[in-house]
Order: C-alpha cells, then sequence, then structure tokens
C-alpha cells in the first residue's frame, strides 16, 4: 500500500459525459501527478500540482482539467468524454524537498474509466 | 526533451535464466532513471531508481541495473527468472526541471517466464 489513495476504482460511463476523479496523496506530500494510461498511447504524464498550485503540464488534452485543494487532495475533471478517453489513471504524490533534488513518486491503484 | 525507449514489448526467458530488459534514454540533462512493475490491475511500483550515486544499482527481489552514460542505457537484470516475476515492467526517465519530477514512461515490456 502507497498511501495514495484514489476513488472511484472503476467508472463507466457514456460519450459527451463529464467525470471527476479523486486523488489524497500520502500524508505529507505536497506534490500531486496526474498520469494516462491506455492501450494506445501508453504511460503519458498529464499534470502536477505543488502545494495548489499548477507545477508543470504533459500531454493533457483542453478537455481535462485539474485542481488541487487546500487539504492537499487533487481532482482530475474530464469532460466531453470520448471512447479514446477509456483509459486508468494514476495519481502519484512526492514529498516537498530541495529544488531539482529527487523526490520518488508514489503511484495509486488507479482509476479505470471505461467511456461506452 | 527527455524520453526513454524499451526494446522489446514482450520478452520471454525460462525459469532459472537471466532476465534482460532494455531501456535506451535521451536527456538534455544528467537524468534520473527508474524501473517500475505492474502487475494486472494494479499500479505501479518502483522496482530501482538511479539519482546520480552509484552507477550500478540494486532493487527489490533481485532486481538490479546499471547506468551506462556512454550507451545511453538502464538495461534491467536478474540472475534467475522467477514464475513470479511476469508482470509488466516501465523505465522511466524524470523531468528535472524547475524541481519537477514528471516522470516519462517507455512502452513497456511484458515479460513471460517459461517453466
Amino acid at each position: 500500500d502507497s498511501g495514495v489513495t484514489q476513488t472511484p476504482k472503476h467508472l463507466i460511463t457514456a460519450t459527451g459525459q463529464r467525470v471527476t476523479l479523486r486523488c489524497s496523496p500520502r500524508s505529507g506530500d505536497l506534490s500531486v501527478y496526474w498520469y494516462q494510461q491506455s492501450l494506445d498511447q501508453g504511460l503519458q504524464f498529464l499534470i502536477q500540482y505543488y502545494n495548489g498550485e499548477e507545477r508543470a503540464k504533459g500531454n493533457i488534452l483542453e478537455r481535462f482539467s485539474a485542481q488541487q485543494f487546500p487539504d492537499l487532495h487533487s481532482e482530475l475533471n474530464l469532460s466531453s468524454l470520448e471512447l479514446g478517453d477509456s483509459a486508468l489513471y494514476f495519481c502519484a504524490s512526492s514529498a516537498r524537498g530541495r529544488q531539482g533534488a529527487y523526490n520518488e513518486q508514489f503511484f495509486g491503484p488507479g482509476t479505470r474509466l471505461t467511456v461506452l | 526533451a527527455q524520453s526513454v525507449t524499451q526494446l522489446g514489448s514482450h520478452v520471454s526467458v525460462s525459469e532459472g535464466a537471466l532476465v534482460l530488459l532494455r531501456c535506451n534514454y535521451s536527456s538534455s540533462v544528467p537524468p534520473y532513471l527508474f524501473w517500475y512493475v505492474q502487475y494486472p490491475n494494479q499500479g505501479l511500483q518502483l522496482l530501482l531508481k538511479y539519482t546520480s550515486a552509484a552507477t550500478l544499482v540494486k532493487g527489490i527481489n533481485g532486481f538490479e541495473a546499471e547506468f551506462k552514460k556512454s550507451e545511453t542505457s538502464f538495461h534491467l537484470t536478474k540472475p534467475s527468472a522467477h514464475m513470479s516475476d511476469a508482470p509488466e515492467y516501465f523505465c522511466a526517465v524524470s523531468d528535472r526541471v524547475g524541481g519537477a519530477n514528471n516522470l516519462f514512461f517507455g512502452t513497456g515490456t511484458r515479460l513471460t517466464v517459461i517453466p
């Protein structure tokens, strides 16, 4: 158990809908990362938040957005869903560290999204 | 930009034989490199990491990897394969720009251990 929790575990929805995925980081971790794992694209970095602010952006679609709340949990919002958005979405968290120093990421179990 | 290439999406070895999973990286700065393992329907677990210390890195479950700058490689090895070694393995490089540690993953290698 990494200490990172994600809800829900599974989500089935229809095209055009909007869903929200939730992530609670390990206690004390200030950084949250979102990744998407699909058969087509593999594992891709989407976005990172640090202490409530967006830190880095990867291959995140404009239909997707995220935020990190004052209690440090994060939500990933996916809207106007398409069949190709079906994937496993992972959240990871890491502790605060020195600038440029390595901070290990701990991964949650993921949310499996199926768009029908 | 950082990236990794994993050679071979599927690798088969006999039980007890050497496991070798290949990973080559591309990075404009000295990289941090990682190997993760993923069991079916589970998250990613860190096997080992290279963060500019010793070039031969030992991880969990008998795995190790050697950072070779001249070959831009970070191959994963294990002396003797077990049946339990058959999940999927991902090599990753970290984006260290601005203190971020975002991971860029390879396409994964699925290991099959033949009894």
